[in-house]
């Protein structure tokens, strides 16, 4: 099955700082690749997704970009506040299955 | 619209005893997924559910059962809880099979096995 690997488990940026997460994953046939932003106590909510045939999208200051033939996404977060702070989740799905497999999450703190 | 409706929002059980966690969603998604949330280890997959009548396992379905008799509910059932299924419990829905649509979470359960 699809394997989702997260890096780092751990980031913390200076506010107005620029923050970056990366993921890789194992299934090349992978079509559809959402981030979740986590607040402490809450549920996971989507922030951005991108699918396989879009290399790049952005939001206002986020952004994810994909490379299918290296199987790796990321995402960029711009002028970081500290209220992006959270536990940021990648996620993969594969276009032979239904399930999004996650990574282990990152520990984003944004200090002022 | 509520979403996705979890209950309880907490629960402490003792080993061996059997419980089922609540799960309702009122958009009509055709599917529904259970996941548990560990420290270090990100979202496991429990079991889903592509539409009423139909389940299958996902990466820990070991010590649970889930049946979907409705598109609205999925409950999530553990027949002899261990101390190894204390974490918290997401249920998670989406329309199907639209392969780019977002999953919406529930407000999760967090359950304690003494």
């Amino acid at each position: 099955g699809e394997n989702v690997e997260q890096h780092p488990s751990t980031l913390s940026v200076q506010e107005g700082d620029s923050a970056v997460i990366k993921c890789t994953y194992s299934d090349s046939a992978s079509n559809y690749f959402p981030w979740y932003k986590q607040e402490l106590g809450k549920r996971p909510q989507l922030i951005i997704d991108i699918r396989s045939n879009v290399g790049e999208k952005k939001d206002q200051r986020i952004a994810v970009t994909l490379n299918k033939t290296a199987k790796h996404f990321s995402l960029h977060i711009t002028e970081t506040q500290p209220e992006d702070s959270a536990v940021y989740f990648c996620a993969a799905r594969s276009n032979s299955g239904y399930a999004l497999n996650f990574g282990k999450g990152t520990s984003l703190l944004v200090t002022p | 619209n509520a979403g996705v409706t979890q209950t309880p929002k907490f629960q402490v059980l003792k080993t061996g005893q059997s419980m089922t966690l609540q799960c309702a969603q009122d958009m009509n998604h055709e599917y529904m997924s259970w996941y548990r949330q560990d420290p270090g280890m990100g979202l496991r997959l429990i079991h889903y559910s592509v539409g009423a009548g139909i389940t299958d396992q996902g990466e820990v379905p070991n010590g649970y059962n889930v049946s979907r008799s409705t598109t609205e509910d999925f409950p999530l059932r553990l027949l002899s809880a261990a101390p190894s299924q204390t974490s918290v419990y997401f249920c998670a829905s989406q329309t199907y099979p639209r392969p780019n649509s977002p999953l919406h979470f529930g407000n999760g359960t967090r359950l304690t096995v003494t």
